[in-house]
């Protein structure tokens, strides 16, 4: 089965100006993450669906970050306008479960974000 | 939020058994405990979860307390491509989340 694929992989933009990334989920799965990684400290959930439905997103900053899952598959990630602290990897996740299930996460390998 | 604690860092030799101790005492009777290793540049990849009984899979084994209240993976035979960052999760019931703590970064040492 083939995994979760991000794009881009890598990044770089200045501050103030603003980027997308996108993410295609495992076909199948209804549930979609991202997650925000800064370095060396471990994944933060941004935003969680279920189909195209945000179930959580108490820790996306709304004044600047925003995404979306579109029909229920493909989901992208925007940031306007960048600040050097959103310097990160985005991570995507996607699950087969609903709540109640117990399958695991599987990750893309993310993008590299580096705003200057 | 996380709800497990790690130890920081661990180094284990080569060949020999690795033991990543997790403590999640405020764990609920229906919440999964989940095992995640990170290598450099890549997005985490699941190992191994479990509720109640002990698990293995071709790649690690799980042992949970029978208070629940901690657990260990263990890498049997560690070797050089072990080395990583392992994160120990509790699995939110109420909504689906996953929370990662801080991990704990293995070194595996020749």
């Amino acid at each position: 089965e083939a995994g979760v694929a991000q794009s881009p992989r890598y990044k770089i933009i200045e501050k103030r100006q603003s980027v997308a990334f996108w993410c295609n989920p495992i076909s199948g799965h209804a549930t979609l993450y991202w997650y925000q990684q800064i370095l060396g400290q471990g994944p933060k959930l941004l935003i969680q669906f279920q189909n195209n439905g945000v179930v959580d997103d108490s820790q996306l900053p709304k004044d600047r970050f925003s995404a979306e899952r579109l029909k229920g598959v493909d989901s992208t990630l925007k940031i306007q306008p960048a600040k050097l602290e959103d310097s990160a990897v985005y991570l995507c996740a996607s699950s087969s479960s609903d709540r109640g299930s117990d399958s695991p996460l599987h990750f893309g390998n993310g993008t590299r974000l580096t705003v200057t | 939020d996380a709800k497990t604690t790690q130890p920081p860092s661990m180094d284990c030799a080569e060949g020999r058994a690795a033991n990543l101790p997790c403590n999640h005492s405020t764990i609920s009777g229906n919440e999964y405990v989940y095992w995640y290793r990170q290598i450099h540049s890549q997005g985490p990849q699941y190992i191994i979860h479990g509720l109640k009984n002990n698990e293995t899979n071709e790649m690690a084994s799980l042992i949970i307390t029978e208070d629940r209240k901690s657990s260990t993976l263990i890498l049997p035979h560690a070797t050089l491509r072990d080395t990583a960052v392992y994160y120990c999760i509790v699995r939110s019931w109420t909504g689906n989340q996953f929370y990662f703590g801080t991990g704990t970064s293995l070194t595996v040492i020749p």
